[in-house]
């Protein structure tokens, strides 16, 4: 079945410093969301990229979805305490309705 | 719209009891996923419904569990008899064709 596998696992960062969480499909996908959970709470969507090579920004994030549909990526720039949590991507088969397929997720702590 | 409604939050049985979690979708939504999260195997997909009817449930652990649909408000997952490696998160999420809405989630402990 689809896999979609998700990097690093866990990153801790300071505040002010760069981050960037990577995810790779087995199977080319038709789309891909991203999602961020804080401690304690539920996921929440964040974005959702369609296109070939597509780049989207939401402020600090920004988010790319891979020329071949298999991989995409989510970096955020300076980071803040607020964007502790942890980030999943969730991947859906190109043929016909397809559920979610959501990677393990990378768990982002930042130290002030 | 309150968003997805889970109930209980938090639930605490002992081995070989049942357990039914509740949830209550966003209205006008055709899909319900059901959701398990652990540590150890992140978020999995249990079962997922369109339209009250169940479509893929694949991902139930085994004859355990089982959930239903009985309307497009309401859904129940049941683990009879619970065990503890059933200790877990479980979400309740519904769709309409884009993003999922999570719940809250009900918190499983088994003891």
């Amino acid at each position: 079945g689809q896999q979609v596998m998700q990097i690093p696992q866990y990153q801790h960062v300071q505040e002010g410093e760069d981050f960037t969480t990577y995810c790779n499909s087995s199977t080319t996908l038709s789309n891909i969301q991203w999602y961020k959970q804080r401690p304690g709470g539920h996921p929440v969507f964040l974005i959702q990229l369609v296109k070939s090579g597509e780049v989207k920004k939401q402020k600090r994030l920004t988010f790319q979805f891979g020329e071949a549909k298999k991989n995409s990526s989510l970096h955020i720039t300076a980071t803040q305490t607020t964007d502790v949590g942890t980030y999943f991507c969730a991947g859906r088969r190109v043929s016909g309705y397809s559920t979610l397929t959501f990677g393990k997720g990378t768990m982002l702590l930042v130290s002030p | 719209d309150a968003g997805v409604i889970q109930s209980p939050r938090h639930e605490v049985t002992e081995m070989g009891q049942e357990v039914t979690l509740r949830c209550k979708p966003i209205s006008g939504h055709d899909y319900l996923f059901w959701y398990r999260q652990t540590m150890m195997r992140g978020l999995e997909l249990l079962i997922y419904f369109n339209n009250n009817v169940p479509i893929d449930d694949s991902g139930m652990p085994e004859d355990r569990f089982s959930a239903k649909m009985p309307n497009a408000s309401f859904s129940t997952l049941k683990i009879q008899p619970s065990e503890p490696r059933d200790s877990a998160v479980y979400f309740c999420a519904s769709s309409l064709l884009r993003e999922a809405f999570f719940g809250q989630g009900t918190r499983l402990t088994v003891v």
